[in-house]
């Protein structure tokens, strides 16, 4: 069984570009949430995607945007880069069912220069 | 959703037992109580999660008095590779559209 992995580890973009990242989910989990982790902070819930469809959102602009795919794997957009959207964006994946816990990727570290 | 308090940091060395408390004085019928660990560089690993009383695992215990307005997690016998953040997290995922609620957690750094 393979865990949560992400692409890439690290990237560096300037202001204004779009950016792609991208999540493979643990084996047999249906759902996939995103987390933003700016340092020395805890994660900040992006969204959640269940069977490809957004089941949940945080407190982020549509700039921010995702697809998943029938095979679970994730990708997270981000249209128009700020520079205060460096940060680690981590990879949660999970069974549909409530209190499951969520199992994390490594995370992609993002600079924005 | 209810609002979670911890020590922002602890230092401890090898072999003694660490004690994080986090309070949560409005907690919902309905929450769970639940606890990751974050490496740097890593992302957060569930540890342990509970309603009421005692949860004991393989890697900690979560003591909940009956008011279920605090919780404390502990860590026996601690070794260097425990040094990481814990967060305390208190809600019903099944009723947040999935969403974990990180607060900033407590730095705990083990020495030898």
């Amino acid at each position: 069984e393979t865990g949560v992995t992400q692409s890439p580890t690290h990237l560096i973009k300037t202001r204004g570009q779009q950016v792609t990242l991208r999540c493979s989910s643990q084996s047999g989990h249906n759902t996939v949430s995103w987390y933003q982790q700016a340092l020395g902070q805890g994660p900040q819930f992006i969204f959640q995607y269940y069977r490809e469809e957004e089941n949940g959102r945080g407190n982020f602009p549509p700039r921010f945007s995702g697809l998943q795919f029938p095979n679970y794997s994730s990708e997270l957009n981000v249209n128009a880069l700020e520079l205060d959207d460096s940060a680690l964006y981590l990879c949660a994946s999970s069974l549909a069912e409530g209190r499951d816990e969520q199992f994390f990727g490594p995370g992609t570290r993002l600079t924005v220069l | 959703l209810a609002k979670t308090t911890q020590p922002i940091s602890m230092d401890s060395y090898e072999g003694q037992e660490v004690n994080i408390t986090c309070s949560h004085n409005n907690i919902a019928t309905n929450d769970y109580i639940t606890w990751y660990q974050q490496f740097p560089s890593q992302g957060p690993r569930f540890i342990i999660q509970g309603y009421k009383t005692k949860v004991t695992n393989e890697v900690a215990s979560l003591f909940i008095p009956a008011d279920r307005k605090s919780s404390t997690l502990s860590l026996p016998r601690v070794s260097l590779s425990d040094t990481a953040v814990y967060y305390c997290l208190v809600g019903d995922i099944s009723n947040q559209g999935g969403k974990l609620i990180f607060g900033q957690g407590t730095e705990l750094s083990v020495k030898p």
